[in-house]
């Protein structure tokens, strides 16, 4: 069984204050992993695809990096805008995605 | 560009009650559609999905079903409401493809739907 754990589970950072998110994964043949960004009562907005270790992927203050047993999000200056629930999911062996619970990042002005 | 579009956006009904949430895609053809339901502080936990028009899996047995009249069109349905349908709906889609699974999903809106 696919398993995703996100940690932490929340982080308060202070603007322009980097940090990382983790995502740990235990997966049969990893076909992707996905890392999602979700507001507050909205849907989540799809932010990176990775498929294999050693890639990585950057949008504006974000970059994502893939091992073969974790990912991170990592956080450059933060603003408060980047405010949001950091969600991660798998593509393993099963035809579905799994998903971790999430980081909530909160970044105070 | 593609877009997806959930209703209604929030909803209130009572137990016993029955359900209907419709998802529309635009701007592509033949999509794979999911249904997920989100609970407060935990991960999405996904429903049905469907690769067709009429071909729907379910993932986890429950009163809710799914159907999919129409290309781009996917309904979630129930007959009776319980109070643990209580939660947040979400749809998606991604380009159909054999590999459907290892394509990154692209979310709705969503739903609120509260059971009293």
């Amino acid at each position: 069984e696919d398993q995703v754990t996100q940690s932490p589970e929340a982080l308060r950072l202070q603007e322009g204050e980097s940090s990382s998110l983790n995502c740990s994964y235990t997966v049969s043949g990893l076909r992707g992993l996905f890392w999602y960004r979700q507001d507050p009562g909205k849907g989540p907005e799809f932010l990176f695809t990775l498929y294999s270790a050693g890639e990585e992927k950057e949008k504006e203050r974000l970059k994502a990096t893939l091992t073969k047993k974790e990912s991170f999000l990592h956080i450059t200056a933060p603003k408060p805008e980047d405010s949001a629930t950091y969600l991660c999911a798998v593509a393993g062996s099963a035809r579905q995605l799994t998903f971790g619970s999430g980081t909530q990042l909160t970044v105070l002005p | 560009s593609q877009t997806i579009h959930q209703w209604p956006a929030t909803l209130v009904q009572p137990v016993g009650s029955p359900l209907s949430l419709e998802c529309t895609v635009e701007g592509t053809s033949n999509p794979n559609l999911y249904w997920y339901r989100q609970a407060a502080g935990r991960g999405l936990q996904l429903l049905f999905y469907s690769v067709g028009i009429g071909q729907i899996s379910s993932e986890v047995p429950q009163n809710l079903s799914a159907s999919r009249p129409q290309d781009r069109q996917f309904i979630l349905s129930s007959k009776k409401l319980l109070l643990s349908d209580s939660g947040f709906y979400l749809c998606a889609w991604s380009p159909g493809t054999a590999k459907f699974s290892y394509n990154e999903q692209f979310f709705g809106p969503g739903t609120r739907l509260t059971v009293l």
